[in-house]
């Protein structure tokens, strides 16, 4: 185990569902990221939280939205996604969010919308 | 231009090859640098992490710096088959956050 967790590892939905991911960190770290990884794409960061607070935003859909309620949990909230947001969603964690300490990540969310 | 270039591959060796895998970079500023394996359908780990310019050996990996040229390298001694997986370049400054390469596919064969 990386000490990052996520869940659920696979996830169906519907183009007018609304469901959550949910990412878990024990490393007692202080920022946690999401990450989309298309296929044949570099890893796209999304978002980033450093003590609950949203440091980054980088021009993600609003159907898109993240809520940190500590700095062990960060969720992505799900609404009326695309075909093309089918992707691996990857959550990370880090001691900062400022250079010099590495990120760890979980085992990602396989999200297919169809 | 990207920040981070990285070959996509795939690169295919035998096993008992010697893999050299590069990444080269745009920002001379970048101090930390890192690979992460990445095995299909799962998240990447890491896997080597090195600060500054030199080389870093574990096991029979070595992870190399040369900040003079803007290029990094991860060899893999003696690879085996379970080395098959993509391999993701990072670096970053004391002031920014990681930036990833696309990743480069190794495919050892048995």
């Amino acid at each position: 185990e990386t000490g990052v967790t996520q869940t659920p590892r696979h996830l169906v939905m519907g183009m007018t569902n609304k469901k959550s991911l949910k990412c878990e960190q024990h490393l007692g770290h202080n920022a946690m990221y999401w990450y989309k990884q298309s296929a044949k794409k570099p890893l796209e960061l999304m978002f980033v939280y450093s003590l609950e607070e949203r440091v980054e935003n980088n021009s993600v859909p609003s159907r898109f939205s993240p809520e940190c309620p500590n700095s062990s949990h960060l969720f992505l909230h799900l609404h009326t996604l695309q075909p093309e947001d089918s992707a691996l969603y990857l959550c990370a964690s880090s001691q900062t969010y400022r250079g010099g300490t590495e990120a760890f990540f979980g085992q990602g969310t396989r999200l297919t919308v169809v | 231009q990207k920040e981070v270039e990285q070959d996509p591959g795939p690169l295919s060796v035998p096993e008992g090859a010697i893999v050299s895998l590069n990444c080269t970079y745009s920002n001379s500023a970048f101090q930390y640098f890192m690979w992460y394996r990445q095995y299909s359908r799962k998240g990447p780990e890491l896997l080597m992490y090195t600060y500054s310019s030199g080389n870093k050996e574990d096991g029979r990996f070595t992870a190399q710096v040369d900040k003079s040229s803007k290029y990094i390298s991860l060899f893999i001694r003696d690879s085996q088959p379970s080395d098959s997986a993509t391999y993701l370049c990072a670096m970053h400054n004391a002031g920014n956050m990681l930036t990833f390469g696309g990743g480069t596919r190794l495919m050892v064969k048995p």
